[in-house]
Parts: structure tokens; C-alpha cells; sequence
């Protein structure tokens, strides 16, 4: 059981350029999400899927975009990569616990540099 | 307001003593809260979660919610150096299967 994964761990861009960070769960959580995370700003989210087949924008959605491939994979797509995505990016899933209450679990983060 | 939050610190307790970090927030209707922690370079990782007044004790940890006053704390009991790290408080949002977080208080334990 590996829990969250995240490829790649790291990860050099110059501007302009577009990548993929894939990521994978296998506790098989219903609900996915893409955060970053920065220096005084804590954890953002990016993007969310609450089930296989819908995807929603969080609170910083602008130059990404998402896929939910099927019910573990959960990837986020940079198209034109800018310096102001530098950033550390978790990937996290989550259940329901009694009562309804979500808990996440995050994968090992990617962290970004775009120059 | 933000919905959520901590005071960044950093705090620092000496080995062996109790470690408080508080947490506070907006929406007084807020139901449930989660405590996270970050080592450096790390990811967050669940240490225990409240969804009722009162206190929770879990080992060395005690999460305290007091809605009243809109408040949630986490205490570290014997702190050893190996608490030393962020800790994030959280809230789920009421619609949707998001999460608020806090920027997380910096801990530090001295031995």
C-alpha cells in the first residue's frame, strides 16, 4: 500500500515550456486534489475532483490544468510555464469518516522550479 | 478574516516541556478541524483531528475546540525534538470537498 505517489519529485522548466505531474493513490479515495504550496502562504488549492469524472477549480486554478485519468490517477498539466509557478505541489486524496468528515492524505510533493 | 489562522512563529519550548499552537478561525458554524504536521521538506501528515467541544488526547497530544470562542489548539506534551516541525490546522469547507488551511506555526524543540 503506497498510499499517494507523485512523479516527478523534481523538476526544472525554463518559461514557456509545459509538463505533466502525474500522481496516483491506491486507498481508493473517491475525492483528488492538487495544491501548491508556498513560502508564507500555505497550502493553495489548485484544482479538485470530488469524484472519477468531475473536476473543480480551487482557489488558484489560472495557468493549470487537470485530469482525472480514472478513479486513482489525478494529474495537472502546466501549458506555458512561469516563473510565478515556481512552487511545491501536493497531490492528495481523501476519504469520509464517520459523520462525513473528510481527512486528506498527501502525496510526497513535486517541487518546481521555473527560471 | 481568513478563514483560518495561525500564528507563523517561530516557537520555541525547551525538551520535556508542553508545546501549545492555537489556531483560530471565522466561520462559527465550523463543524470539525485537523491538525497536520510538516517537517521540512516534507509533506503534511495527519496527526489528529476534532469535531467536538472539548479536549481529544491521542499519546502526547491533546487537540482543545472551544467554539465559543472560536478557537482550536493543539498541545504537545513532553516535547521532544523530534516534534520540531510545521504544524498546519485545517477545516473543511461546507460545500465541496475542500479544505481550509492555515500557513502553519514553525516549531522548534530545544534540547
Amino acid at each position: 500500500n503506497a498510499g499517494v505517489t507523485q512523479t516527478p519529485k523534481f523538476q526544472v522548466l525554463k518559461t514557456g515550456q509545459s509538463m505533466t505531474l502525474q500522481c496516483a493513490q491506491d486507498m481508493n479515495h473517491n475525492s483528488m486534489y492538487w495544491y501548491r504550496q508556498d513560502p508564507g502562504m500555505g497550502l493553495r488549492l489548485i484544482y479538485y475532483s470530488a469524484s472519477e469524472g468531475t473536476t473543480d477549480k480551487g482557489e488558484v486554478p489560472n495557468g493549470y490544468n487537470v485530469s482525472r485519468l480514472n478513479k486513482r490517477e489525478f494529474s495537472l498539466r502546466l501549458e506555458s510555464a512561469a516563473p510565478s509557478q515556481t512552487s511545491v505541489y501536493f497531490c492528495a486524496s481523501s476519504e469520509a469518516l464517520a459523520g462525513g468528515t473528510d481527512t486528506q492524505y498527501f502525496g510526497p510533493g513535486t517541487r518546481l522550479t521555473v527560471l | 478574516q481568513k478563514e483560518v489562522e495561525q500564528n507563523s512563529g517561530p516557537l520555541s519550548v525547551p525538551e520535556g516541556a508542553i508545546a501549545s499552537l492555537n489556531c483560530t478561525y471565522s466561520d462559527r458554524g465550523s463543524q470539525s478541524f485537523f491538525w497536520y504536521r510538516q517537517y521540512s521538506g516534507k509533506s503534511p501528515e495527519l496527526i489528529m483531528f476534532i469535531y467536538s467541544n472539548g479536549d481529544k488526547e491521542d499519546g502526547r497530544f491533546t487537540a482543545q475546540l472551544n467554539k465559543a470562542s472560536q478557537y482550536v489548539s493543539l498541545l504537545i506534551r513532553d516535547s521532544q525534538p523530534s516534534d520540531s516541525a510545521t504544524y498546519l490546522c485545517a477545516r473543511p469547507r461546507k460545500t465541496g470537498n475542500q479544505f481550509y488551511f492555515g500557513t502553519g506555526t514553525s516549531l522548534t524543540v530545544i534540547p
